[in-house]
């Protein structure tokens, strides 16, 4: 069974803070997609990163694929409030069933 | 706009009371599924469809029913609603099974009593 673990699980900090998110598999992915929730709402699509050691940015966000495509990392520079939520990872794996999977989610919490 | 409708997006019903979300995509995809979100279980996959009248069990399709007449349209039925039917339900389209990522719906929460 393919899993995507991520950590941590929970993150409080403070406005102005930087820190990271990690999604991590002992399976291969063909591309893995990082997506932001807010309570009560659908997940947002963020990125797809689909080559192993891409690096892709999105304002303050900045997205990694793992060289051998078997792990993420989300990094935020300076957090505001605005980024408060639950960040989920998800891809499809390349053995198996092909099923689209979710990761266990990370819920990050900025302090103004 | 690009997106995925789903309706209602809050409905309370009784046990037993058959009801219907629908869920519509602008985007032309081909690939349409349900999810059900729970504190502390993530989303999980209910049914899924790859292409018109093709369609098929996700991961908890029990209790659940679906429908895919056209393109556009994937509603998820509930026969007969039990209280452990009470979730926040999702309604998602892909291009391409995810591998380009989904677009989800806003959300539909549904409470049984």
């Amino acid at each position: 069974t393919q899993l995507l673990e991520q950590s941590p699980q929970f993150l409080s900090i403070q406005e102005g803070e930087n820190l990271t998110v990690y999604c991590n598999s002992s399976s291969v992915f063909s591309s893995l997609q990082w997506y932001r929730q807010e309570p009560g709402e659908g997940p947002v699509l963020l990125v797809t990163v689909v080559t192993g050691g891409e690096v892709k940015k999105l304002k303050r966000l900045t997205f990694q694929f793992g060289d051998a495509r078997k792990d993420s990392s989300l990094h935020i520079t300076a957090a505001q409030p605005g980024d408060t939520g639950l960040y989920l990872c998800a891809g499809v794996g390349t053995s198996g069933t092909y099923k689209y999977i979710f990761g266990t989610g990370t819920r990050l919490k900025v302090l103004a | 706009e690009a997106q995925v409708t789903q309706n209602p997006r809050y409905l309370i019903t009784v046990t037993g009371k058959k009801l219907t979300v629908t869920c519509s995509q602008n985007m032309n995809h081909e690939y349409m599924s349900w999810y059900r979100q729970d504190p502390g279980l993530g989303l999980r996959q209910i049914y899924y469809s790859m292409n018109v009248e093709v369609t098929d069990k996700g991961d908890v399709p029990e209790g659940y029913k679906v429908s895919r007449k056209e393109k556009r349209n994937f509603p998820l039925i509930l026969e007969s609603p039990s209280p452990n039917q009470t979730s926040l339900y999702f309604c998602a389209s892909s291009l391409r099974q995810g591998y380009y990522g989904y677009t989800f719906g806003s959300g539909t929460r549904l409470t049984v009593v």
